[in-house]
């Protein structure tokens, strides 16, 4: 069964850093790239940004809210993505999600549970 | 950066049939993807390419998209089907995009 798990996420300072791990199981992690989606509590979706496979060279694409702050890594020996989010703002505050891309570009096929990362003093 | 317009909310009793649009401009020359999310829980993607299912989907949902409005379409509501509803596409200028969402309320 393919799963999704998200960790990592918390309380955090504005202006601090964060890293985020999605590990993944019951698929074949390298032949997929992957999308962080996050959702303020009580707000809708927003894309954060996406991962290509290694064979198609691993780049990156981000939303332009946390482009120059925000990267995306892939370890394809664990099964696991990470989100390293630096100079964290109170408007990021938000659930994560990680989600498998399938069918299309960006589409999300498979989403984790989410984690919460809180930014306040 | 391109928008895509939801409603805020849709309502229709058990039975019957739900529409959701999603306007955005010339949005017929994109493909639209729908999720459905229920209240403490994660989006599952309902619809995709405009009129796809994924597995385990069942037929009553549909989609379609054309001119400035993609639509999500649910043949004989019930209750189980109250959530909020998301369209999404790609933009080439723009990214990925989310619509604001419609909260289906089943009457």
């Amino acid at each position: 069964e393919e799963q999704l798990v998200e960790s990592g996420g918390g309380l955090v300072q504005p202006g601090r850093s964060l890293r985020l791990a999605c590990t993944a199981s019951g698929f074949s992690f390298g032949d997929f790239g992957f999308n962080w989606v996050r959702q303020a509590p009580g707000r809708g979706l927003e894309w954060v940004g996406f991962i290509r496979t290694k064979s198609v060279g691993g780049t990156k694409e981000y939303a332009a809210s946390v482009r120059g702050r925000f990267t995306i890594s892939r370890d394809d020996s664990k099964n696991i993505v990470y989100l390293h989010m630096n100079s964290l703002q109170s408007r990021d505050t938000a659930v994560y999600y990680c989600t498998r891309e399938a069918y299309s570009n960006f589409v999300s096929e498979y989403w984790g549970r989410g984690t919460l990362v809180t930014v306040s003093s | 950066s391109y928008v895509l317009t939801q409603p805020a909310s849709v309502s229709v009793a058990p039975g019957q049939t739900a529409r959701i649009t999603c306007g955005g401009i010339n949005i017929g020359s994109k493909s639209v993807h729908w999720y459905q999310q229920k209240p403490g829980q994660a989006p599952v993607l309902v619809v995709y390419d405009d009129r796809d299912r994924p597995s385990g989907i069942p037929e009553r949902i549909s989609g379609s998209n054309s001119g400035n409005t993609a639509t999500l379409t649910i043949s004989r509501v019930e209750a189980g089907d109250e959530a909020d509803f998301y369209c999404q596409v790609w933009d080439n200028d723009s990214d990925v995009v989310f619509g604001g969402g419609t909260k289906l309320t089943v009457l």
